[in-house]
């Protein structure tokens, strides 16, 4: 199993810009998640999904979206980036009640 | 929401020097987990433990999910150990993990 992978590893956008960070699980698990890790700081999630179809928000979802429309991936959308959205971001996944497993990150730079 | 308060926030021991810990939750839970991050950023799951012990290896940990809170025993602490733990847990009417900010261990040679 590869586990979560997720791409790129690193970016530079421009404010204004618009990318998708892209996320996918082989472990069949429903449930998926984005959080973002500010320097020193801890996760703080920003979607999720418990399943091919449905998302909803976290704790920090402006300035962000999602959609899910197969079991394996969960892209998220960055629209019109801003430096407050510089940071690493995590992709995670895991079952009903249990583990979490993330992905490598996304270092993310917006200036 | 819940409220997760990790102690101490740093940490600083020699090589082989044992250390605990500690997480406070301020609600029920029913999914608490450990992690570590390696110096790297890599997020490695530790522990699932909403209650009871474990043990892998030279960690452990033990939550008392009645007192709410949790505690990561690390014995014989290696350099590779370094990094930040962080606890997070779901409360029972929740669907999703709230972290703490982190300890940040560093265990030099």
């Amino acid at each position: 199993n590869a586990g979560v992978t997720q791409t790129p590893k690193f970016r530079i956008l421009k404010i204004g810009q618009s990318m998708t960070l892209q996320c996918a699980q082989d472990m069949n698990h429903n449930y998926m998640y984005w959080y973002r890790q500010d320097p020193g700081m801890g996760l703080k999630l920003i979607y999720y999904s418990v399943g091919a179809g449905i998302t909803d928000k976290g704790e920090v979802p402006n300035g962000y979206n999602v959609s899910r429309s197969t079991t394996e991936d969960f892209p998220l959308r960055l629209e019109l980036a801003a430096p407050s959205q510089t940071s690493v971001y995590f992709c995670a996944s895991g079952g009903y009640v249990g583990r979490e497993y993330f992905g490598p990150g996304t270092r993310l730079t917006v200036t | 929401g819940i409220q997760v308060e990790q102690s101490p926030p740093d940490l600083i021991l020699q090589e082989g020097a044992n250390s605990t810990l500690r997480c406070n939750f301020s609600d029920s839970v029913n999914n608490l987990q450990w992690f570590h991050q390696n110096p790297w950023g890599q997020l490695i799951n530790l522990f699932y433990i909403p209650s009871g012990t474990k043990q892998n290896g030279r960690l452990s940990a033990t939550t008392v999910a009645t007192e709410r809170y949790s505690l990561l025993y690390i014995s014989s602490s290696q350099t590779t150990d370094s990094g930040v733990y962080f606890c997070a847990v779901e409360e029972t009417s929740g669907s999703r993990l709230t972290f703490g900010e982190g300890t940040q261990l560093t265990v030099n040679p």
